[in-house]
């Protein structure tokens, strides 16, 4: 078994600041995800890695900057944060895009 | 694009009943397709998945879903429902890219 850590579980910050979320697992996967979820939206996908210093953009990877410098790390950083983007973020690994996922218990953004 | 729809944003049933959760995707061959669940203050987990084979698929705690290549659907069931399985369940699909969640259908259980 293992674990997908995030940190912080919850971080407050001011509109047009920059913000990074953090994610850690030790499955030993090879890839990883960073998801939004906001109310009533379902999960979009951010960013993706399949392999350590490898980044792929999702379709809501505008405003975000993600980072992969080890196999076991998956970093966000919200550019410049906005009330609209006030969500849930969850972090997930996986063994391959076919594969079951395995996520974080998620980081909560406010942004005033 | 491939996408995937949730009809249903909110269902209800009574404990015991049998339930339906219904999914559609859009993709001209076969996804692998996923139901995941999300448990109150919980992370989500994976029910059950689906690539080839039985088209009845079945998964955990009694769940199994089924899929039709005509219907381009993959509904979710379970026989009879407990009050434990309220949560909000989602489908996902993936075409090869990466996966694609619904919008979720949060299932609520009553007495």
């Amino acid at each position: 078994g293992g674990i997908i850590t995030q940190t912080p579980k919850f971080l407050i910050g001011q509109e047009g600041q920059k913000l990074t979320l953090k994610c850690q697992q030790n499955f030993n996967h090879d890839t990883m995800y960073w998801y939004r979820q906001d109310s009533g939206k379902g999960l979009r996908l951010i960013y993706y890695s399949i392999t350590e210093n490898d980044l792929q953009k999702g379709d809501l990877s505008e405003g975000y900057d993600a980072s992969r410098e080890k196999k076991s790390s998956f970093s966000l950083t919200v550019t410049s944060a906005q009330k609209n983007e006030m969500a849930v973020f969850l972090c997930a690994s996986t063994t391959g895009i076919y594969a079951e996922q395995f996520f974080g218990p998620g980081t909560r953004l406010t942004v005033l | 694009a491939q996408s995937v729809t949730q009809p249903d944003a909110r269902v209800t049933v009574s404990e015991g009943a049998s339930l339906q959760l219904r999914c559609k995707y859009s993709y001209s061959g076969t996804p692998y397709l996923f139901w995941y669940v999300q448990y109150p203050r919980q992370g989500l987990q994976l029910l059950l998945k689906y690539y080839s084979g039985d088209p009845v698929v079945q998964g955990v705690n009694g769940f199994e879903a089924e899929f039709s290549k005509s219907n381009s659907s993959f509904h979710l069931r379970k026989a009879s429902v407990h009050w434990s399985d309220s949560a909000v369940y989602f489908c996902v699909s993936n075409s090869g890219t990466y996966q694609r969640f619904g919008t979720g259908t949060k299932l609520q259980v009553v007495p």
